[in-house]
């Protein structure tokens, strides 16, 4: 079965860090670019990051660049998301989802999906 | 950035209408990266639409989308109870990879 399964959130203080993971499985992982989406509470979906197959490209929101880092191990069939420097802002449910491509590498679309891990942050 | 509206808000129609859910780009997006999802509450979002009109696996054929430049549209045919749901697009042609607000389909 296909199936990406996030871990790592929790409740974390104003201005610490946590590093979510985004174990992959049923598939060749080492193939695909793979996003991070979250959705803070009640809101609707927003993206935050993406990195390529092998790593060697990454691309951010503006709202984490430089405080986030997106990462991944193909050996181990994961990726990672370091936050730091969090705020109330980056409350929300993180989910990874797995990027679609068609039509020599375009990106089309991510079609599976997490169940998503939450993070609040909160003295 | 391509900033994506999603108009109506909110759509209350009955099973078996058929509903019109628009997506407006603030600059234009290629055809090819333009993907339509459904959420329902306390689910993952679920691919329904890539490349603005192909179905993605395992979606029934009363989902359709259509649209290119700036105006894209999803189309439910008839609606089914089960399609009660928060729809969103999203544009993967530049980053950020950017979501609409979202459009709820609700029943009337």
């Amino acid at each position: 079965e296909v199936q990406l399964v996030e871990s790592g959130g929790g409740l974390v203080q104003p201005g610490g860090s946590l590093r979510l993971s985004c174990a992959a499985s049923g598939f060749t992982f080492s193939s695909y670019w793979i996003h991070w989406v979250r959705q803070a509470p009640g809101k609707g979906l927003v993206w935050v990051s993406h990195i390529n197959s092998d790593g060697s490209s990454t691309s951010y929101a503006d709202s984490v660049k430089g405080r986030f880092t997106i990462s991944r191990d193909n050996a181990k069939n994961t990726l990672y998301l370091q936050m730091s420097s969090v705020g109330a802002e980056d409350t929300a449910v993180y989910y990874c989802a797995r990027g679609l491509s068609r039509w020599f590498g375009s990106l089309v679309g991510m079609d599976v999906w997490g169940q998503g891990t939450t993070v609040t942050v909160s003295s | 950035e391509i900033v994506l509206t999603q108009s109506p808000g909110t759509l209350s129609l009955s099973p078996g209408e058929r509903a019109t859910l628009s997506c407006r780009a603030s600059q234009s997006v290629s055809s090819s990266n333009l993907a339509w999802y459904q959420q329902k509450p306390g689910q993952a979002p679920r691919l329904l639409i890539f490349g603005a009109s192909s179905r993605a696996t395992g979606i029934p054929d009363r989902f359709s989308g259509s649209g290119s430049g700036s105006d894209f549209t999803l189309t439910i045919s008839r609606l089914e109870p089960e399609d009660y749901a928060v729809y969103y697009c999203q544009q993967l042609g530049s980053s950020p990879n950017s979501f609409g607000q979202g459009t709820k389909v609700e029943i009337k």
